[in-house]
């Protein structure tokens, strides 16, 4: 099974522009999560989509956002960029199972300038 | 809230030495616990994991147990390689079925010839 895949890798964005990431769950999972990654914050839970529909969300500004679509596949959105979000984002999806285990990609680097 | 708390590295071995990561966590309720590795470049890769008290997780060598009474899930090795090289995580999934973890800041682990 191929795993989760994000594209692009790498980004480079320009203070005030807007991004939009996205990522390809592993092949029927409907979950998918998104994570920012930065070394003074760690790891933070931006938002998790299911079935086309965002059930949960972490506490960041509404400048994030992202949507499903019927096939699993995700994108995140960043509008007005700014310097901190400056980030690898990485994705994530969740094992239908119900054994909680999620699997990563291996992310979009995003430094914005 | 529920958090994670990990041990701060960097944590220097020789190779053939014994790993320990310290990991606490608070948690209402009976969170999952998991380890993920992140290599240098790459997303995290689930390590081990365990769902309940006094399960053991173990992968590679690795093992870590689900300790209800310290609220522990420390990381051992008995024999680290320099491949054991790369940053490690801590996380819980959070409850109350919202398919979300909350990591620890991550140690990083370097092993050397």
């Amino acid at each position: 099974k191929a795993g989760v895949t994000q594209t692009p890798r790498y980004l480079i964005k320009t203070r005030g522009q807007q991004v939009t990431l996205s990522c390809s769950p592993i092949s029927g999972h409907r979950s998918v999560s998104w994570y920012q990654q930065t070394p003074g914050q760690g790891l933070q839970f931006l938002f998790e989509y299911f079935s086309e529909t965002q059930r949960n969300k972490g506490n960041f500004p509404g400048r994030f956002s992202g949507r499903q679509f019927s096939n699993s596949r995700s994108e995140m959105n960043v509008s007005t960029l700014e310097l901190g979000d400056s980030a690898l984002y990485l994705c994530a999806s969740l094992d239908p199972s119900g054994n909680y285990e999620q699997y990563f990609g291996p992310g979009t680097r995003l430094t914005v300038t | 809230g529920n958090s994670v708390t990990q041990m701060e590295g960097p944590v220097t071995l020789s190779e053939e030495a014994f790993l320990t990561i310290n990991c606490t966590y608070t948690a209402t309720g009976y969170p999952s616990l998991f380890w993920y590795v992140q290599y240098p470049g790459e997303g995290l890769q689930l390590l081990l994991k365990a769902t309940k008290a006094d399960d053991k997780g173990s992968n590679k060598g690795f093992e870590a147990t689900y300790r209800k009474e310290t609220t522990s899930f420390h990381l051992e090795k008995g024999s680290v390689q320099v491949s054991d090289s790369a940053v490690y995580f801590c996380a819980l999934s959070d409850e109350g079925g919202t398919y979300k973890y909350i990591f620890g800041t991550g140690t990083r682990l370097k092993v050397l010839a």
